[in-house]
């Protein structure tokens, strides 16, 4: 089945260490986004990759990094520099090239707590 | 900048309809979307409009008026299990347009 996983479902740090999360998705889309969201709100874009090797930055990518050496792979590491990285963290793809809507297909989800 | 605006909560009982009103301002404007999301869940894609007017999916329907800056979602025959946060989403110009920018969601709860 064809669909987008994230990895871990729940995840905890400590302050001043940097975890990555991890993004993976095997519907050959081109463009792949990182999205936060805190308790009781939206979604906040973070970083977005529309092909191999490119990456944008959204509105809040201070303290996070991503990477995008394959196609179906997306991690995004959230850093010390990161002043409350407690939240929940959404991955998600599109099809963008020739797509006719905008439509969005998400992970489950990582909960990332800072102990 | 950019801003969505939507009601916060909204209450209805089952059987019933329900519209859940978005208002944006963006720099530039493709389209509305809208997404549901359970309680602990991921957002799931409901529907989509790029040009004026109504989009029809099974019990759910969207609107759109560029003009006004404003769409709508409308979910018909209400079951309990469409209690859920709704998300109106729009994608602007910012960004070389890759540049989503999600609503604060409207809380859905349908009663017995």
């Amino acid at each position: 089945d064809g669909g987008i996983t994230q990895s871990p479902k729940y995840l905890f740090r400590k302050e001043g260490q940097n975890v990555t999360l991890s993004c993976e998705q095997n519907l050959n889309h081109d463009a792949m986004y990182w999205y936060r969201q805190d308790p009781g709100q939206g979604l906040r874009l973070i970083y977005y990759s529309q092909i191999v090797n490119d990456f944008q930055k959204g509105d809040i990518a201070e303290g996070y990094s991503v990477s995008r050496e394959k196609k179906e792979s997306f991690p995004l590491t959230v850093t010390s520099a990161q002043k409350n990285p407690t939240a929940f963290y959404l991955c998600a793809s599109r099809e963008a090239q020739g797509a006719r809507t905008d439509t969005q297909y998400f992970g489950p989800g990582t909960r990332l707590t800072v102990l | 900048g950019q801003s969505l605006e939507q009601p916060s909560e909204v209450t209805a009982v089952e059987g019933a309809i329900v519209q859940i009103n978005c208002t944006y301002q963006t720099s530039g404007f493709y389209g509305l979307s809208w997404y549901q999301q359970h309680d602990g869940g991921a957002p799931t894609f409901l529907s989509y409009n790029g040009l004026d007017g109504l989009e029809e999916t099974g019990r759910f329907s969207s609107f759109l008026s560029r003009s006004d800056s404003y769409g709508y979602l409308l979910l018909q025959e209400l079951q309990m299990k469409d209690s859920a946060s709704y998300f109106c989403a729009v994608r602007d110009q910012d960004n070389y347009g890759q540049n989503f920018v999600f609503g604060p969601g409207t809380r859905l709860s349908v009663l017995p």
